[in-house]
């Protein structure tokens, strides 16, 4: 499957500024989506990340607070705005090609103080 | 809406010991995943379910979906210490094609030397 390089891997960010975490994959993929997982819970949906439109957000998760871009088959971005506290999670990408399984990149750490 | 139900939470064994995760929908699945995860890291993908009775096995590691498509069972054989981790079940969200995946509870294993 393809390999979705994920950066920054950890960050210690103050409240109230904003983080921005990239994910690149190594080759087209159809669909991207983006994860949070909260500290000792299992992932949860924040969006997908639609090439060229507007992505779509789940229950619960707005474009104000969590902007994503996807300019291209191979790149999006996710950025967590005005953080707080209850920010702090595990952030993962994924990529679906149709063709195998949801693939996952490494993850971002998230702490914010 | 759909939940996944894991069983046991978190589960420690004695190395060279046999070991079974059980994973339970509220409604029947369309696609049934398994993935491991390293603390704080992204996920690895273990195997994918979609028939009913189907099971798949890789090297010691075997993954079964029951009849009614509703239930999904992770067996380890002679558990070793690089089986230590965190085992999510997935399945697609709204039942669709997309792997916009919905997870588990997780479960926690480690594996005593």
């Amino acid at each position: 499957s393809a390999v979705i390089s994920q950066k920054p891997s950890r960050d210690i960010c103050q409240r109230g500024t904003s983080l921005t975490i990239q994910c690149q994959v190594d080759s087209q993929v159809t669909m991207m989506f983006w994860y949070r997982q909260q500290p000792g819970q299992s992932l949860t949906l924040i969006a997908t990340a639609n090439q060229g439109s507007e992505a779509t957000y789940e229950s619960g998760f707005v474009i104000d607070k969590f902007p994503i871009s996807r300019p291209n088959l191979t790149f999006s971005t996710l950025t967590v705005s005005n953080m707080s506290p209850e920010d702090s999670s595990i952030y993962l990408c994924s990529g679906y090609s149709g063709y195998t399984e949801a693939f996952f990149g490494q993850g971002t750490r998230l702490t914010v103080v | 809406s759909q939940e996944l139900e894991q069983s046991p939470q978190s589960l420690i064994v004695q190395e060279g010991k046999n070991l079974t995760i059980n994973c339970t929908s509220s409604k029947t699945l369309y696609g049934l995943y398994w993935y491991k995860q390293k603390y704080g890291e992204g996920l690895i993908f273990l195997m994918m379910l979609q028939k009913g009775g189907e099971e798949k096995s890789h090297e010691k590691i075997t993954a079964k979906l029951d009849e009614k498509k509703q239930q999904s069972s992770l067996h380890i054989t002679a558990s070793q210490p690089s089986h230590a981790g965190i085992y999510l079940c997935g399945a697609p969200l709204y039942g669709g094609a997309t792997n916009k995946l919905i997870f588990g509870t997780g479960t926690l294993l480690a594996v005593q030397p």
